[in-house]
This record gives C-alpha cells, structure tokens and sequence, in this order.
C-alpha cells in the first residue's frame, strides 16, 4: 500500500535560517512527488513536484526539494526562511500509472521573527 | 482564472438533514476528487471519478455519494448528516498522471 510519512508534526525556525520539511514514501513503482502548502482557511496550493530527471526540484517562493531513491525522500528545503512561509505543509505521492494521491499528515512550520 | 469552484464556503446542517456540495471545474480533468480534513488532521479521501459517468470509493466513502455526469462537476451528497461529517471538505481535481493536483477553497461544514 503506498503512504507518506511526514516525521515531524511542528518545525520550527528562525527567520533567516534554512529550513527543512521531511517526507518519506512508500510506493511501488515509480513515483510523482509533490509538495502543497496550506495557509489558514485557505485550499492546497500546489508549490513544486518531480516527476523525472534532476533530483533537485525548484518550486514556487522560493522553495526547493531533492529527491532521494535510494531513501525514499523528498524533503522541502528552502535557504533562507521568512515569516511569511508559516503555514502547514503537506508531501503528497502519485504512483505512475496510478489513479489517487496519497497525501502525508501534514507538518505545521512555524517561522519566528 | 477559476479553477476548481467549491460551493457553499460554509453551512450548518441539522442531524438528519441532507444536502449537496457542489464543485465544478473549467480545466477539462479527467480526475476529480473529495477530500475531508478534520481539525488539525491531514487529507482523507472520500469519493474520485477517473472520468464521466465512473465514480469509486476512497478511503471514508460511508455517509456519502456522488456523481458524475459531466467533465466538470462532481457533486458530493451528504444524506443523513451526522456530527461525526463535521469537517472541511475540498474538491480538487488533476489531468493525467503526473499532472499536479489543483484543489477549491473548501466548504466548511458543521452539522449540529
């Protein structure tokens, strides 16, 4: 059965810093990945995905993601946090050929002035 | 750009009473989907269509139906409301695999 696991529920961080999301997955063949951010009230919008080639994805305000195989990671990174990136975060697999997404947990990041 | 449209944004039912969500979308997908999210929890898969006139059960599909009758609305109809269906529902739809995902605002149901 696929699934995603996103290992922390809260991340915290300090405006400026880098900060990291984690998200592991567990699909048979090969995978699309895709990260969605949430702000309060609001729907998921869609902020990057890999589907093939280079690993390392750029997405929307600045955020990016590398996919690891071998791990089966896809972590969301970004250099350089802002106040504004606070919002709740969710990982998301599609298997190729597959019909559904399978959304992770969610993990809330909170980034402090 | 419209996208994917969830109405109503927020309703409150009665135990026992019936009503529809409705959603529709202008990008000519082929998927559609109903998710719920209860407070602080992620996304649970109710109902999906792969296409118009083909609907199949998620993963909580029980207290719910759907249809699709056209490209571009999947209608979600809560019969019977219960306490227990009060959540956040969107609608989201995609094109073929790999395509992103692109989901409504969401409708705020509270059933008392």
């Amino acid at each position: 059965a696929q699934s995603v696991a996103q290992p922390e529920d809260q991340v915290n961080v300090a405006e400026g810093n880098p900060l990291t999301v984690k998200c592991t997955y567990s699909v048979s063949g090969n995978p699309y990945l895709f990260w969605y951010v949430q702000y309060p009230n609001r729907g998921l919008q869609f902020l990057l995905k890999y589907i093939t080639g280079d690993n390392l994805v750029k997405g929307s305000y600045g955020f990016e993601a590398e996919f690891n195989k071998s791990q089966t990671s896809f972590h969301l990174k970004k250099p350089s946090a802002l106040v504004s990136d606070s919002a709740l975060y969710f990982c998301a697999v599609r298997p190729s050929g597959g019909q559904n997404f399978v959304f992770g947990p969610g993990t809330r990041l909170s980034v402090l002035p | 750009n419209a996208g994917v449209t969830q109405t109503p944004k927020f309703r409150i039912l009665k135990i026992g009473q019936s009503m529809t969500l409705q959603c529709t979308q202008d990008m000519n997908h082929n998927y559609m989907y109903w998710y719920r999210q209860d407070p602080g929890m992620g996304l649970k898969l109710i109902y999906y269509s792969v296409g118009a006139g083909i609907t199949d059960k998620g993963e909580v599909p029980n207290g719910y139906n759907v249809s699709r009758s056209t490209t571009e609305d999947f209608p979600l109809r809560l019969e019977l409301a219960a306490p227990s269906q009060t959540s956040v529902y969107f609608c989201a739809s995609s094109g073929t695999a790999g395509d992103t995902i692109y989901f409504g605002e969401g409708s705020w149901l509270t059933v008392v």
